[in-house]
């Protein structure tokens, strides 16, 4: 059973178009979390979610917007999308308000032609 | 800023030898945690240190933390040709709901 499973794993799509990407996790955990992984492998955190309470990393555009429909779910929407959102999107999950281990997904590959 | 730096920035050994990596960072911590990353997936939890703790051990893995020098090691023994990957350091600062803030990785190649 996959813990933390994103769809899709790979995302071709042109300048200007909206796109989301889907997580799901199924460890019960309470925070959820979107990272960006960049073509060096960096990773910055974008947003955390726990018990309804957003948290937005203030460098991200507003562009990008996380859903939660659930607590096993949190889900990525990206509007007009731009070049430099090129990039890798990692979908984490954790218990114990964050302050244990994160739990992985795959990752998402986004690529903006 | 970058709050975790590894160093250094990539480490070939051959197989059987250990594999030190060492990362720093800039603020207070809650924890420090170190991932691995296969190529192509996401990262994997290897091990988490507390701030009042020196040191942990996981298997093959030895992990130390000196919060006056603000730095971590982390050494895996008996290394494995599996154990080539990315290694990152990654730090709690504030709240779990922060989430965490990570190094650059060091990138370990295991020569058979």
């Amino acid at each position: 059973d996959t813990a933390v499973s994103q769809t899709p794993k790979y995302l071709v799509t042109q300048m200007g178009n909206d796109k989301s990407i889907k997580c799901e996790q199924n460890l019960g955990h309470d925070t959820m979390y979107w990272y960006k992984q960049d073509s060096k492998k960096f990773l910055k955190i974008m947003f955390s979610y726990n018990n309804k309470e957003l948290i937005i990393n203030e460098t991200v555009p507003n562009r990008f917007s996380p859903k939660s429909p659930d607590k096993a779910h949190l889900n990525l929407h990206i509007n007009s999308l731009e070049l430099g959102d090129s990039a890798v999107y990692f979908c984490a999950s954790s218990q114990v308000a964050g302050l244990g281990p994160q739990h992985f997904g795959d990752g998402t590959r986004l690529s903006i032609l | 800023s970058q709050q975790g730096e590894e160093d250094p920035q990539a480490l070939s050994i051959q197989e059987g030898e250990n594999a030190t990596m060492n990362c720093s960072y800039k603020t207070s911590i809650n924890n420090l945690q170190w991932y691995r990353q296969n190529s192509g997936r996401g990262l994997v939890h290897l091990i988490l240190i507390r701030s009042n703790e020196r040191e942990k051990h996981s298997g093959r893995l030895r992990v130390t933390l000196d919060t006056s020098k603000k730095s971590s090691s982390l050494l895996i023994t008996a290394s494995r040709a599996a154990d080539t990957a990315s290694y990152f350091c990654a730090t709690l600062t504030g709240g779990g709901a922060d989430g965490l803030t990570f190094g650059k990785g060091t990138h370990l190649i295991i020569q058979p």
